[in-house]
Parts: C-alpha cells; sequence; structure tokens
C-alpha cells in the first residue's frame, strides 16, 4: 500500500457524459501527479500539481481539467467522454515539487466509456 | 522533450534464469532515472531509481540496474528471477533540472516466469 488513495475504483459510463476522479496523496506529500494508462498509448503524463497550484501540463486534452483543493486532495475531471477515454486513470504523489523526489502511486481508477 | 525505449516487450523465462531488460532514453541533459513494476491487477511500484553518484543501484527484491551515461542506457536486471517476479516493469525518467517532475515512461516489458 503505497499509501495514495483513489476513488472510485472502476467507473463505467457513457459517450457524453463528464466523471470527476479522487485522488488523496499520501500524508505530508504537497506534490499530485495524475496519469492516464491506455494500450494505444502507454502511461502518459497529464498534469501536475503543487501545494494547490498547477506546475506542469502534460498530454492532457481540453475536455479535462484538474485540481488540487486546500486538504491537498486532487479531483481529475473528465467531460464530454469519447470512447477512447477508456483507460486506467492513476494518480501519485511526491513530496516536492521537482524532479529529485520519488513519486507513489495510487491503485488507479478504471474508466469504461461505452 | 525526453522519450524512453524499452525494447523487449515481452520476455517469457524460466524460474531461475537471469534477466536483464533493456531501458535507452532520449535527452541531452541530466535525468533521473527509475524503473516501477506493476503486478497483475495492481499500482505501480518503484523498484529503484538512480539520481547521482554510483551509476549500479540495488533495488527492492533482488533488483538492480546500471546507469551508462555513454549509452543513454539504464538496463534492469536480476541474477534469478522467480515466479513472483510475474509482471509489468516500466523504465521511466525526469529532465533534471525541473521545477516539474513529470515522468516519462517507456511502453513495459510484460515478464513471464515459468515453473
Amino acid at each position: 500500500d503505497s499509501g495514495v488513495t483513489q476513488t472510485p475504483k472502476h467507473l463505467i459510463t457513457a459517450t457524453g457524459q463528464r466523471v470527476t476522479l479522487r485522488c488523496s496523496p499520501r500524508s505530508g506529500d504537497l506534490s499530485v501527479y495524475w496519469y492516464q494508462q491506455s494500450l494505444d498509448q502507454g502511461l502518459q503524463f497529464l498534469i501536475q500539481y503543487y501545494n494547490g497550484e498547477e506546475r506542469a501540463k502534460g498530454n492532457i486534452l481540453e475536455r479535462f481539467s484538474a485540481q488540487q483543493f486546500p486538504d491537498l486532495h486532487s479531483e481529475l475531471n473528465l467531460s464530454s467522454l469519447e470512447l477512447g477515454d477508456s483507460a486506467l486513470y492513476f494518480c501519485a504523489s511526491s513530496v516536492g515539487p521537482g524532479g529529485g523526489y520519488e513519486q507513489y502511486f495510487g491503485p488507479g481508477t478504471r474508466l469504461t466509456v461505452t | 522533450a525526453q522519450s524512453v525505449s524499452q525494447h523487449n516487450h515481452h520476455v517469457i523465462l524460466s524460474e531461475a534464469a537471469s534477466l536483464e531488460l533493456g531501458c535507452n532514453y532520449s535527452y541531452g541533459g541530466t535525468v533521473n532515472l527509475f524503473w516501477y513494476v506493476q503486478y497483475p491487477g495492481q499500482h505501480l511500484q518503484l523498484l529503484l531509481k538512480y539520481f547521482s553518484g554510483d551509476p549500479l543501484v540495488k533495488g527492492i527484491k533482488g533488483f538492480e540496474a546500471e546507469f551508462i551515461k555513454s549509452k543513454f542506457s539504464f538496463n534492469l536486471r536480476k541474477p534469478s528471477v522467480q515466479w513472483s517476479d510475474t509482471a509489468e516493469y516500466f523504465c521511466a525518467v525526469n529532465a533534471v533540472p525541473g521545477t516539474a517532475s513529470k515522468l516519462t515512461f517507456g511502453t513495459g516489458t510484460r515478464l513471464q516466469v515459468t515453473l
């Protein structure tokens, strides 16, 4: 158990819908990262927050957005869902913002868009 | 931008065989390097990491990796695999310096260990 929690574990929804994925980082970690794992794209970085502020953006679609709240939990919002958004979404956390910190991954949320 | 290549997509070994998984990265500057493992149905776990210093790093469960800067490589090794090592292995890199620490992952290598 990494100490990073994600809810829900599984999510099945229809195209065009909107969903929210939630992540709670390890105690003491200020950075939260979101990654998407799909069969065709592999593991891709989406976005990073550090202490409530957006720190880095990766291959995140405009239909997707995220935020980190004062209690440091983060939510990833996916809207106007398409079949291709079906994937495993991982959250990770680390103590600091930069490259010298180990990232701990949560169990992931499996999203299925039908 | 950095990229990571893992050339072995699927490796099948018998128990007690030696393992070496290749990882090459592309980036002109300094990098931090990682190997993560994903057991079936589980989350990514860090096996080992290289930030600086001794290029031969030891991780958990008997794994080690060697950073060869001239070859842009960070290959993962284990002298004798066990059935429980069956998993998917990901090499990852992040660029240094940087105020952000996004990981760029390779496509992964699926290791199957047979009894």
